[in-house]
């Protein structure tokens, strides 16, 4: 089965600095989806991934899909305390509907 | 359409009683799944349904859980004779369809503790 580990585990960043999450697989990804949880909440979907050497951004947070297709990273720009919370990869395998996550990365955001 | 929602939200019950959390996606999306976070991780799948076809079952679900989706459209998951381990935040999401280039859409959970 497939296993996605990211790291850092946790993070805390000073507002206004910049950080990157990562996530890599234990296989070649088919797709690669980014969600956002605040705590005790759902997940809000982010982006997805699906082609090696993919770059994607929205707002302050840029993702990438590395060439081999087996890691990703999450880049956030100048850190807001709207940012904290837990950011989850989720892989899917291709012809497999189910998405497997990773144990995700907490970020918090000081001032 | 407000997206995915999740009855009830929290859930408390004591030990070896049943429990029963629905869900209903959003409109049109025939793709239901249900996942269970516990702290600290990340959520793992339980079940899918295509329509009220279920279609894949975690090991995960053992013979206490039930699902199901009558009329393709709302689901229902069951946890019958509940145990301390059940305690978790049960997740549904929906899709149209889930490929590379399409995401699930979350509810915001049941957060169920045994007590």
């Amino acid at each position: 089965s497939q296993e996605l580990e990211q790291s850092p585990q946790s993070l805390i960043v000073q507002e206004g600095k910049n950080l990157t999450i990562n996530c890599t697989s234990s296989k070649t990804l088919y797709g690669l989806y980014w969600y956002k949880q605040k705590y005790g909440e759902g997940l809000i979907f982010l982006m997805m991934l699906q082609k090696g050497g993919e770059e994607k951004s929205h707002e302050k947070i840029t993702a990438k899909l590395d060439e081999k297709k087996q890691q990703s990273s999450l880049h956030i720009t100048a850190s807001q305390p709207s940012h904290a919370g837990i950011y989850l990869c989720g892989a899917a395998q291709f012809g497999n509907e189910k998405l497997t996550f990773g144990t995700g990365t907490r970020l918090t955001i000081i001032p | 359409d407000t997206g995915v929602s999740q009855d009830p939200r929290h859930k408390i019950t004591k030990r070896g009683q049943n429990v029963t959390f629905r869900c209903d996606p959003i409109s049109e999306h025939n793709r239901l799944y249900w996942y269970r976070q516990t702290l600290g991780q990340g959520p793992e799948f339980l079940t899918y349904f295509q329509n009220e076809a279920q279609l894949e079952k975690s090991r995960l679900l053992s013979d206490r859980f039930s699902a199901e989706r009558p009329k393709g459209s709302f689901s229902t998951l069951e946890i019958q004779r509940t145990e301390q381990g059940d305690s978790a935040m049960y997740l549904c999401a929906s899709s149209p369809f889930l490929q590379v280039n399409t995401e699930a859409f979350f509810g915001q959970g049941t957060r169920l503790t045994v007590v």
